[in-house]
Order: structure tokens, then sequence, then C-alpha cells
């Protein structure tokens, strides 16, 4: 079974700064999903972020980048110039390819605080 | 486009009352997914529909555990006899699947929070 480990539990970065949150992952799979979401305190889960596995090319999405190292099951998120309302909790998750029922599988998160 | 629309938000109920939430999925998504997050830990998958049939269900479905979509649209979720480790967010996400295209996001609704007194 696919695992999600996510080994920071909390992570603090000052306002404007970067911070790079680590997701590593097991899989036997050569091709499927990667996703970073968001989820403020008692809000919803937002997605931030997608990787194709067979994409060499890392994503990015504005302030949001990640760094996609397939050979060492390795998905960072990169935050530049954080913000205020980064402050969430993010969640690494993985999902297989067409086929099957894409369900996702989470880490169990990092908790970000932004620091003014 | 309103969004994963989830009722109630929050639930207090007694143990071995059953309970039941409701899921409004993005009107077009023909996928719609249960998970189960607990305090410090991230979605677990329960199971998940694609228009009404329910495909796929994991093993932390107990039998207390019961989910329909009777007409491919909404989708609710009911525990009977509830127990003290039931206590958590029940979330419920959906995405349009399309042959042939590539994996759609999951869209997530805010939660129900279950809390077993």
């Amino acid at each position: 079974a696919q695992t999600v480990t996510q080994s920071q539990p909390e992570m603090s970065v000052q306002e404007a700064e970067t911070v790079t949150l680590s997701c590593t992952y097991d899989t036997s799979e050569s091709d499927y999903y990667l996703f970073w979401y968001k989820q403020p305190p008692s809000r919803q889960m937002i997605l931030v972020i997608r990787q194709e596995a067979y994409k060499q090319q890392n994503a990015t999405e504005n302030r949001f980048s990640v760094n996609f190292q397939k050979a060492a099951k390795s998905f960072s998120l990169k935050i530049s110039d954080s913000q205020l309302g980064d402050a969430a909790m993010y969640f690494c998750a993985y999902q297989e390819t067409q086929g099957g029922s894409e369900k996702l599988v989470f880490g169990k998160g990092t908790k970000l605080t932004v620091n003014p | 486009d309103t969004g994963v629309s989830q009722d109630p938000r929050h639930k207090i109920t007694k143990r071995g009352q059953n309970v039941t939430f409701r899921c409004d999925p993005i009107s077009e998504h023909n996928r719609l997914y249960w998970y189960r997050q607990t305090l410090g830990q991230g979605p677990e998958f329960l199971t998940y529909f694609q228009n009404e049939a329910q495909l796929e269900k994991s093993r932390l479905l107990s039998d207390r555990f019961s989910a329909e979509r009777p007409k491919g649209s909404f989708s609710t979720l009911e525990i009977q006899r509830t127990e003290q480790g039931d206590s958590a967010m029940y979330l419920c996400a959906s995405s349009l699947m399309r042959q042939g295209a590539s994996n759609q996001p999951q869209h997530f609704g805010d939660g129900t929070r279950l809390s077993i007194l």
C-alpha cells in the first residue's frame, strides 16, 4: 500500500521569508499524482499545487513551487514570500492514476506558523 | 459553482445513537468521496461513488457505517450505534472523472465534526 510521510509536525517562518515543507512517499507505481493541500483552521481543504509523476518539470503556482525527486520519492513544497494567510496545516497527498478509485492517501500534515 | 456543501457542520450526540451526514458535491462532478480525519492526522479514505454506484469501501468502514448516493447527486453517510472512536471530522470531496482525461483534483467541503459524548 502507498504511504506518505511528513516528518515535520510543525514549522515556522517569518513573514516575507521562504520555507520548505518536506514529504516522502512510498509506491511501486511509476505513474501517479502528488498534491499539496492547505487546511486553514476550521476551514476547508484547498488544493495548493499538483504534480504529475511522468512530468520532470517541477510544478509552480505563483509563490508555491515543488521539488519533485522521483527516484528519491521526495516531494517538497517551497513557499516564497510567506504571508500571514499562509498559516495553516499543509498535507501532502498521493493519488493513483486513472483506472482505480483515485482516492487520496494523505500524510499526517505539517502545521505552518507565519510570524509577523 | 457553489463548491462542496456538507451538513451539519457540527454534530454532538450520545454514544449509541445513530447519526446521518449529508454531502452535496459540485453539480457536474460524477465522483464523490468520503474521508475521516481524526485529531492530528491526515484524512483517511472511507468510500467513494461514481455516479450512484459505490465502487470501493475502506476496511475502516465497519458494518455500522453505510453510505448512499441514490440519484448520483448528493450523498449521505450514516453511522449506527455510535462509539467514542467515531469522533472525528468527516470530509466529503468531489471530482469530475472523464475517460481519457488526466486525473482531476478533488474539491473538499468544510466537513462535519462529530463529537460522541
